[in-house]
């Protein structure tokens, strides 16, 4: 079993839908909890971030956190053409830092 | 502005060669590190370096050295021992500490011809 994993695959929405991003990971020491954007051919640019179990909202962007089931989320509300992306979700505990493989996320016009 | 700069943006590489990539930061973080992405498999970790002088290696170390002789600078060798070295090189730093966000450089493309 991979140390994380992500899904959807490749996703394509048209623009204004809501849009979920899932990870699961194996490690219950985790305790933070990252989402980075990756433009192509360009370095990933950290989105939100968060500490334990909840929620944090920043704009259109939510992300969940849930413990308990190894799970977490980005959700993204009314897409945008801009939001087109590869989004990696990472988690760490003390110096291990683990990066998920990663959704490619197209929004269409 | 701080910020983590890499340098060159593409690199090509003959069979054979070794190259250097270039890694800076201004934003006074202790810890550094190497990824390598390629398509569909996410990011790996080549090197780590906590603080001066000391490095460690990740997940894909062979065919890579590194040296930290600095704070600010973080240089990748990329090896002919390297058997497949064509790929985008990420550099990225954090605080040393309980919170360690990462920050991404831009990247540096190598191909190897």
């Amino acid at each position: 079993q991979k140390e994380v994993e992500q899904d959807p695959g490749p996703l394509s929405v048209p623009e204004g839908a809501i849009v979920s991003l899932n990870c699961t990971y194996s490690n219950s020491a985790f305790q933070y909890f990252m989402w980075y954007r990756q433009y192509s051919r360009k370095g990933p640019e950290l989105l939100m971030y968060t500490y334990s179990s909840g929620n944090k909202e920043d704009g259109r962007f939510t992300a969940q956190v849930d413990k308990s089931s190894k799970y977490i989320s980005l959700f993204i509300r009314d897409s945008q053409p801009s939001d087109s992306a590869t989004y990696l979700c990472a988690m760490s505990e003390g110096q291990n830092f683990v990066f998920g493989p990663g959704t490619r996320l197209s929004v269409l016009p | 502005d701080g910020g983590i700069t890499q340098s060159p943006k593409y690199l090509f590489r003959k069979e054979g060669q070794n190259v250097t990539l270039s890694c800076e930061q201004n934003l006074n973080h202790d810890a550094m590190y190497w990824y390598r992405q390629d398509p569909g498999q996410g990011l790996r970790l080549i090197y780590y370096s906590q603080i001066v002088n000391d490095f460690q290696k990740g997940d894909i170390a062979e065919g890579y050295s590194v040296s930290r002789e600095k704070k600010e600078s973080f240089p990748l060798t990329v090896t002919s021992a390297q058997k497949n070295p064509t790929a985008f090189y990420l550099c990225a730093s954090s605080m040393f500490g309980e919170v360690n966000e990462q920050f991404f450089g831009p990247g540096t493309r190598l191909t190897v011809l």
